[in-house]
């Protein structure tokens, strides 16, 4: 069955970086876009950024625009997200989720919680 | 960016009811929109993708219409493990949910 489990989630402060990792297993991991989607505390979902099946392409929210990098390594069935410049507002659980198609995020990890603050 | 704004925020209803959420978005969506529950303390669950389509294992009772800037989830008859909130989703917009609470 299909698994995704983010590894990598803690406090930092603000200004500091943080390296999350998602491990997939139960599929074909290099035949698929991959996301990262967060959630404040209390609040909705909102997507983070996507990178294609082969990693040539990728995008980001505005929000994190030039300071988070996603990566993927299809041989190990791994997915990355470096942050960097970390702030307070970027305390989220953050979701590693697989995309079926079309833009259509059929499985979700459970998270790993990311928490900025001094 | 199109904007995806859902009605109602919160919704009271009682078991068996027939329960309606609706998702405007801020202008014309040539693609499609997808659904998901969350339940507190889960990941969300996909219920429905490309606006109608079912996903395997989601209950026949969730459904999904629309076009253009309005778009439906209905639960025809609502059960107990159905309060929750749910999100619609264009591409990379999300709306802000809906939870659906005991009447």
């Amino acid at each position: 069955q299909v698994q995704l489990e983010e590894s990598g989630g803690g406090l930092v402060k603000p200004g500091g970086s943080l390296k999350l990792s998602c491990a997939a297993s139960g599929f074909t991991f290099r035949d698929y876009f991959m996301n990262w989607i967060r959630q404040a505390p209390g609040k909705g979902l909102e997507w983070v950024s996507y990178i294609s099946s082969t990693g040539s392409l990728r995008d980001y929210a505005d929000s994190v625009k030039g300071r988070f990098s996603i990566s993927r390594d299809n041989a190990k069935n791994s997915l990355y997200l470096q942050m960097n410049s970390l702030r307070v507002e970027d305390t989220a659980v953050y979701y590693c989720v697989r995309d079926m198609g079309g833009d259509n995020f059929d499985f979700w990890g459970q998270g790993t919680l990311v928490t900025v603050s001094s | 960016d199109i904007q995806m704004t859902q009605s109602p925020s919160t919704l009271s209803a009682s078991v068996g009811d027939r329960v309606t959420i609706t998702c405007r978005a801020s202008q014309n969506v040539i693609t499609w929109v997808a659904w998901y529950q969350q339940k507190p303390g889960k990941a969300p669950k996909l219920l429905i993708y490309k606006t109608s389509n079912l996903q395997t294992g989601v209950p026949s009772r969730f459904s999904g219409s629309g076009s253009g800037t309005e778009f439906t989830l209905t639960i025809s008859s609502l059960q107990p493990e159905d309060f929750a909130t749910y999100y619609c989703q264009q591409t990379w917009t999300f709306g802000q949910g809906t939870k659906v609470e005991i009447k």
